[in-house]
């Protein structure tokens, strides 16, 4: 596709179910960015993946976020027995290699999650 | 580490009035600074970036932003507002173009006709 592309863009949990996202980069780019965003806090920076290298997951809040990124493509948020606070759009970025040094990270319109 | 201080969550302005949104960063080593720009119901864009070239940088749809490291700033202007750029509008910085975003807060701005 054109850009990149997430899934689902709203999704309804129960308090401790589990949920997954998914987000599709823009192909051939090679970094790839989850944030959440939450009102009035911006985003904040959750994982990073850039190639085959191991992934920057000084972001994520507690054990249970977790992200995987298959074939170096798709990747997957989890998060594990959901809490209300995790109520939040989360956002996917992707980004070519250089992405920051060319300046742009290419951002999907996001997964809108509300745990009740 | 790097952050990102956004002055002002929300901003009204008039149509054809000057539009400053004002943003301070704080770094350790020569920063890269984006603004992005998120119109309702869409994903965030770039609306400009520094990258230790010049420090006047110019952007999309008339936007621009002065770097300036002695007051650590790197502050949205545009002379004149126009109804279409009501959105948010977030203040990013990276160490160097090395490290993942970090963004503000954001700004809301609201154009009156």
């Amino acid at each position: 596709g054109a850009g990149v592309s997430q899934s689902p863009s709203n999704k309804v949990t129960e308090k401790g179910k589990d949920v997954e996202l998914r987000c599709d980069p823009i192909s051939g780019h090679t970094a790839l960015y989850w944030y959440r965003q939450s009102l009035g806090q911006g985003l904040e920076f959750l994982i990073y993946f850039q190639g085959n290298s191991a992934p920057d997951k000084s972001g994520l809040p507690s054990d249970r976020f977790s992200a995987e990124r298959t074939g170096g493509s798709v990747s997957t948020l989890t998060i594990q027995r959901t809490q209300q606070e995790d109520s939040a759009v989360y956002l996917c970025a992707s980004s070519l290699m250089q992405g920051l040094a060319s300046g742009e990270l290419f951002f999907g319109e996001g997964s809108r999650l509300t745990v009740l | 580490a790097q952050s990102v201080t956004q002055l002002g969550s929300h901003v009204s302005v008039s149509e054809g009035a000057l539009v400053l949104l004002r943003c301070n960063y704080s770094s350790s080593v020569p920063p890269y600074l984006f603004w992005y720009v998120q119109y309702p119901n869409q994903g965030l864009q770039l609306l400009l970036k520094y990258t230790s070239a010049a420090t006047l940088v110019k952007g999309i749809n008339g936007f621009e932003a002065e770097f300036k490291k002695s007051e650590t700033s790197f502050h949205l202007t545009k002379p004149s507002a126009h109804m279409s750029d009501a959105a948010e509008y977030f203040c990013a910085v990276s160490d160097q173009g090395n490290t993942p975003l970090v963004f503000g807060k954001g700004t809301r701005l609201s154009v009156i006709a």
